[in-house]
């Protein structure tokens, strides 16, 4: 499975984008690119996957370089309900593999007034 | 849709006794994943269940077990509890098995072994 690296830690403005940076140079051209995150003490919730175009859905973007080998998740207009760890994951997507999640250590975003 | 519901929220146990959670997922999916959580090891996946059979198992000693019935809901066991078995577990139902799939959790179930 491919290792995801994020920074530990990320603050952001109340209002103002927040743009959270994955790598992930060891990602194989059958491998999803997923971003959970997690409030305190609160199961992880689903935000967005994409697997080489970018994406967009009503909480977050996503986009995923030419190479693949990084991403960023965009929260367009950051609150501070948004204040949580977020997770970059890259999963295998075929069928036979399962569907296992290798939850590294995450960002720690801090959206602040 | 109801979401994905974990019973119980809380559990008390000692050392040596044995615990059964349970997970029901969210109508139609029929994969169940199970994960631990603590504050050493973060997240880690403990096993995957689709169509009644484990699909993928995790890094955890025999101890930890798991079951999905012909309705998808799934039960997880642990055995000769330890006190490193304090953690959250969480429970993550999918529609199909497979990374195209998104997974979503529920609210876990808090195991505190004394």
């Amino acid at each position: 499975d491919a290792k995801t690296t994020q920074p530990p830690s990320m603050d952001c403005a109340e209002g103002r984008a927040a743009n959270l940076p994955c790598n992930h140079s060891t990602i194989s051209g059958n491998e999803y690119v997923y971003w959970y995150r997690q409030i305190h003490s609160q199961g992880p919730q689903y935000i967005i996957h994409g697997l080489k175009n970018n994406e967009t859905n009503e909480m977050a973007s996503l986009i995923i370089t030419e190479d693949r080998k990084s991403s960023t998740l965009i929260l367009p207009h950051a609150t501070l309900r948004d204040t949580a760890v977020y997770y970059c994951i890259v999963r295998p997507g075929f069928y036979n593999q399962g569907g296992k999640l290798i939850f590294g250590q995450g960002t720690e975003l801090s959206v602040k007034p | 849709k109801a979401g994905v519901t974990q019973t119980p929220r809380y559990l008390i146990k000692t050392r040596g006794q044995q615990v059964t959670l349970s997970c029901s997922p969210i109508s139609g999916h029929r994969s169940v994943s199970w994960y631990q959580q603590t504050p050493g090891q973060g997240l880690q996946f403990l096993f995957e269940y689709f169509s009644e059979t484990q699909r993928n198992k995790g890094n955890f000693p025999g101890r930890f077990s798991g079951r999905q019935f012909s309705n998808s809901r799934s039960e997880m066991n642990v055995s000769t509890l330890e006190l490193g078995d304090s953690a959250l577990y969480l429970c993550a139902s999918s529609l199909e098995t497979g990374g195209r799939n998104e997974q979503f959790f529920g609210p876990g179930t808090r195991l505190t072994v004394l």
